[in-house]
């Protein structure tokens, strides 16, 4: 059972547009999301992560939107870059917020974004 | 500062041998945790360690085990391979254990 979906296998966008990235979570106990990128041979970089009682967090060019209700985020990239291309993996966490003890992320299968010249 | 380190990069094995990763964490992190990936799917919890105790584990069997050393850097060993055992194996450490992972660059397992 998928408790972090990412139904996009793959998204492509022009320089300079928006790229929108979608997650699906089904786990009302998850209350901690993050968005990592990750590149060829390397491991996944952290880029911004939301806490349950917020509904929205800016870093930059990239914003991430929280939709308890709804239980989906999206990560918002304004304006796309080239060397944004790479794997985006939606994580999430349970316990941040009610000071449990294990804080283990489960991930989705990630998007390919291409962003072209 | 140092970011999360890995060790070997890649690392061939033959079913039923036994293989040692190693990870150093992030200066002053005191939480790792261990993931694997296989292709195509996104990283699933192994374990977690916390001042050289497993706090949590995932769903993966006892051949499966860990160390976190007194300078929290750690070890996943895996005895008993199997082809499925195949993957990229990634640690990730933390400030603290609510705290953001940080990926160290992986190591890559082939079992043949």
């Amino acid at each position: 059972d998928q408790q972090v979906k990412q139904n996009s296998p793959s998204l492509s966008v022009q320089e300079g547009r928006i790229s929108i990235l979608n997650c699906d979570y089904t786990n009302s106990m998850f209350d901690y999301f993050l968005w990592y990128k990750k590149y060829p041979a390397e491991g996944p970089t952290f880029l911004i992560s939301i806490s349950s009682i917020k509904d929205k967090n800016e870093d930059g060019r990239f914003t991430v939107f929280l939709n308890k209700s709804a239980k989906h985020l999206s990560l918002h990239i304004v304006p796309s870059q080239p060397g944004d291309s790479a794997v985006y993996f939606c994580a999430a966490s349970g316990g941040y917020n009610s000071g449990g003890s294990n804080y283990k992320l489960t991930f989705g299968k990630g998007t390919l974004l291409t962003v072209n010249p | 500062e140092t970011g999360v380190t890995q060790s070997p990069t890649h690392l061939i094995k033959t079913r039923g041998q036994q293989v040692t990763l190693r990870c150093s964490s992030q200066s002053g992190h005191n939480t790792v945790s261990w993931y694997q990936q296989a292709l195509g799917q996104g990283p699933q919890f192994i374990f977690q360690y916390y001042r050289e105790e497993e706090n949590g584990r995932g769903n993966f069997p006892p051949r499966f085990s860990g160390l976190q050393f007194p300078n929290y850097s750690s070890e996943l060993n895996v005895n008993a391979l199997e082809l499925d055992d195949s993957a990229l194996y990634l640690c990730a450490s933390s400030l603290q254990r609510r705290d953001t992972q940080y990926f160290g660059p992986g190591t890559r397992l082939t079992v043949l």
